[in-house]
Order: structure tokens, then sequence, then C-alpha cells
């Protein structure tokens, strides 16, 4: 398996342009996660999803942020309109069952100026 | 809510030296506890894992790590620090009565000195 896979990698904007982020998780794992990580915040969850379902969006920031998952092997984080405090390593990870571990895409370094 | 503590945000080992990297948790039952480690420019990579069991854990690359319910501690160890150790460590828990949410320590940097 190619691992959990993430697009794009890095990622430059403007203030006020919407930001897609892709993710495609290890194929057969039934958790898939959003993480934010900035050297302020360390690594904060978004979002996690059970069998595509959202479970806890508790740590989406604000209605700006937006995510989906509309099938197994799909997800997105989208960011409308991005602002600079945005600007973080996004990461995707994906796990097989509840006590299992969790693999961590590259991420996608989003830049918004 | 359940929460995880590193107090130390950075330790200095000497190549060849035992090394610690602590963590504490919170949680109102019985924990699930991991460790990562995260290589610069890099994703977060498993290292271990306490679901029940055995207190000691042993993991990758020589890592092992002790779950002790007393102290709410889930330390990290190794008997001989390698200079390639180098990273950034975070420790993890999920509360298995409460929901599946992974919740991050905000991590220690591990420095060996050669």
């Amino acid at each position: 398996d190619a691992g959990v896979i993430q697009s794009p990698r890095h990622e430059v904007t403007e203030m006020g342009q919407e930001v897609t982020l892709r993710c495609k998780p290890i194929s057969g794992h039934d958790y898939l996660f959003w993480y934010r990580q900035t050297m302020m915040r360390g690594l904060e969850l978004l979002i996690y999803f059970n069998n595509n379902v959202p479970i806890d969006d508790s740590g989406m920031p604000e209605d700006r942020f937006s995510a989906k998952m509309p099938n197994a092997s799909f997800s997105t984080l989208k960011i409308q309109p991005s602002e600079p405090r945005d600007s973080a390593v996004y990461f995707c990870a994906s796990s097989k069952t509840r006590q299992g571990s969790s693999y961590f895409g590259p991420g996608t370094r989003l830049t918004v100026t | 809510a359940q929460s995880v503590a590193q107090p130390e945000d950075q330790v200095n080992v000497a190549e060849g030296n035992p090394l610690t990297v602590k963590c504490t948790y919170s949680v109102s039952g019985n924990p699930y506890l991991f460790w990562y480690v995260q290589y610069p420019n890099r994703g977060l990579q498993f290292l271990l894992k306490y679901i029940t069991g055995d207190n000691l854990v042993k993991g990758s690359y020589g890592f092992e790590a002790e779950f002790n319910k007393s102290q709410t501690s889930f330390h990290l160890k190794k008997p001989s620090a390698l200079v390639s150790d180098s990273a950034l460590y975070f420790c993890a828990v999920r509360d298995p009565k409460r929901d599946d949410k992974i919740i991050f320590g905000k991590g220690t940097r591990l420095h060996i000195l050669p």
C-alpha cells in the first residue's frame, strides 16, 4: 500500500482565496483524521470520520473550515476564505480500528499571504 | 475530556546514554496510549502503543514505554541513544469509553549529542 496520500504537498495562496486539501486514506481503514500543526499550538485535531461519517468536528476553528468524505477513499478539507493565520501544516491520518495506530500522510504545508 | 502532557519541550542526551521522554495523561477510564516520532518535514510515524496487558511495551527502533496507572504516566525510554534518534516525539491518548478522538501532546524535541 502507498500509505496515506495527501495533495498538494505545498500550497501558497492569497488571503481570501479558497483552499482545498485532499487526502486518500489507506484502503480498508475506517477512521480518518484531519490535524493542523503549528509551532504555537502544536498538533490539533480538527475533525474525524468513521466509515465516512463525520463524528466530531469540534476542533474545526471556524465556519470557514469544512471537511467532507464522499467515499471511503477520499476526503477534502476546505478553507473559504483563507486567512494568514491559517498558515500551517495540515496532516491527514487513517486507522483501521479504534485500537489501531494512526498512519499519517506527509502533510500539506499551507502558506496564506 | 482526555488530555496528555509532555512536561519537557526539549531533552538533551549524550549518545550511548539512556533516554527518557516523559508523558502523563488524564482520561476517565482505561486509556489507549501511543508514541509517535516526527522527523523534519515528515508526517508522524507510529512507534508503539499500549492497549491492555503487560505494562512494558516494546516498539520500533529499540524504544519501549511503561504504562503506570497509579502515576498516569507513559514514559518513552531507550537504553542507549543514537544520534539518529534526534527528532520530535509525541505522546497521544485515546479514551475508548468516551469517543475515538486521539489527543496529542505538544511534543518533546529530543537532541542526541554525539
